[in-house]
């Protein structure tokens, strides 16, 4: 099956700076990769999703890029601030349809300093 | 409000007993996953159903199980619960890609 490997484990960066998180992921028939966002003692919230027909996607301060190649992506957060602070999965996925099964990284707990 | 219920939010019981979370998906979500989310951990993906039907099986433990019931609300139970049961167990839903997650129940095994 599907393995997604995600690093760092942590990562802390001064307030403004950016955040680059990275993920790899092991078979090439996963087309889709979400990213989601978990606040402390809250579910995982969606922030951005790649399909693997664009090479980058962008939302205000965070993009997400994606190389098949090298089946890697990465999440790039710009400007930081302190409410950025929270952990982030990275998944893939094989389809969009119904049902998929989503394959998570093991989180990145990002501390953005004041 | 992510349209995805969990109840009971918090949960305390003790070792050897037997519990049940419940979860009620997005209005017309069909799939249903459950999630084990230790300490300081990642999500463990344990089981989904897929309208009523179980369609792919993680790391779930044999003293877990789950079912999904004709109105696609699902609940999983967990027994003879032991100290190392104690986590947040999420679930989500989906219909058309991507994952809504609900906010989690806390276990706490004494």
């Amino acid at each position: 099956g599907e393995n997604v490997e995600q690093h760092p484990s942590t990562l802390s960066v001064q307030e403004g700076d950016s955040a680059v998180i990275k993920c790899t992921y092991s078979d090439s028939a996963s087309n889709y990769f979400p990213w989601y966002k978990q606040e402390l003692g809250k579910g995982p919230q969606l922030i951005i999703d790649i399909r693997s027909n664009v090479g980058e996607k962008k939302d205000q301060r965070i993009a997400v890029t994606l190389n098949k190649t090298a089946k890697h992506f990465s999440l790039h957060i710009t400007e930081t601030q302190p409410e950025d602070s929270a952990v982030y999965f990275c998944a893939a996925s094989i389809g969009f349809g119904t049902g998929n099964q989503f394959y998570f990284g093991t989180g990145t707990s990002l501390t953005v300093i004041p | 409000d992510s349209g995805v219920t969990q109840t009971p939010k918090h949960l305390i019981t003790a070792t050897g007993q037997r519990v049940t979370l419940r979860c009620s998906p997005r209005s017309g979500d069909l799939s249903v996953y459950w999630y084990q989310q230790s300490l300081d951990q990642g999500l463990q993906f344990l089981i989904q159903y897929y309208n009523g039907e179980e369609r792919a099986k993680g790391n779930i433990l044999e003293r877990f199980s789950a079912q999904q019931f004709p109105d696609l609300h699902s609940e999983l139970n967990l027994s003879s619960l032991e100290l190392g049961d104690s986590a947040l167990y999420f679930c989500a839903s989906s219909l058309r890609g991507s994952y809504t997650f609900g906010s989690g129940t806390r276990l706490t095994v004494v």
